[in-house]
């Protein structure tokens, strides 16, 4: 398995708090994705990252930012969390070079925000 | 986009081969075939992947029509932990995976 982890695994919050979820890969893979995954929705992409401090929106990135500053480390936060928020949250990582962009996902983190 | 239909779901006994199919006409020339799955609650996991010809892996096979308009993961003999949904994908945008709604396989004891 690729060695992606995501903390926290599990997280309650309260509406309007901020809160920042971490993914940390050990591959060195230039390419990072947060996904969210609701019931009826399959996955969504949030945003994603080419490289250090590159970073771009998925499409459904309205109330979520994003930081890189390492290669190994991609940050998701919820500004002030919404009660829509809640969901289970998907890293991803990918080499994507020579038309192989196989993605390999983290555990996912469960937010519940009251 | 290139877009992929697949049946919602399908049952299979274990030990049997678990066909699943997909369905890509749209899919340009320079577009791969990915498979995923998701086991319940964990987080998807890469089958296999193909362009033109068949692929073989550990853990499936994949077979793509000569036309490319269509797809087959096989699970030669599937287990009970096989039982999963199952993402066909085709179009990778930017690098950008777009997941459907997959097929939940049942595998029957």
């Amino acid at each position: 398995d690729a060695g992606i982890t995501q903390s926290p695994r599990h997280k309650v919050t309260e509406t309007g708090t901020p809160v920042t979820l971490r993914c940390h890969q050990t591959e060195n893979h230039r390419y990072m994705y947060w996904y969210r995954q609701d019931p009826g929705h399959g996955l969504r992409l949030i945003h994603y990252s080419y490289g250090v401090k590159d970073t771009d929106k998925g499409e459904v990135s309205d109330g979520y930012s994003v930081s890189r500053s390492k290669t190994e480390d991609f940050l998701l936060t919820l500004e002030s969390a919404t009660s829509s928020q809640t969901s289970v949250y998907f890293c991803a990582i990918s080499e994507s070079k020579a038309g192989d962009q196989t993605q390999y996902f983290g555990p996912g983190t469960r937010l519940l925000v009251l | 986009d290139a877009k992929t239909t697949q049946p919602p779901s399908m049952d299979c006994a274990e030990g049997r081969a678990a066909n699943l199919p997909c369905n890509h006409s749209t899919i340009s020339g320079n577009e791969y075939v990915y498979w995923y799955r998701q086991i319940h609650s964990q987080g998807p996991q890469y089958i296999i992947h193909g362009l033109k010809n068949n692929e073989t892996n550990e853990m499936a096979s994949l077979i793509i029509t000569e036309d490319r308009k269509s797809s087959t993961l096989i699970l030669p003999h599937a287990t009970l932990r096989d039982t999963a949904v199952y993402y066909c994908i085709v179009r990778v945008r930017d690098d950008k995976i777009i997941f459907g709604k997959g097929t939940r396989l049942h595998i029957l004891p």
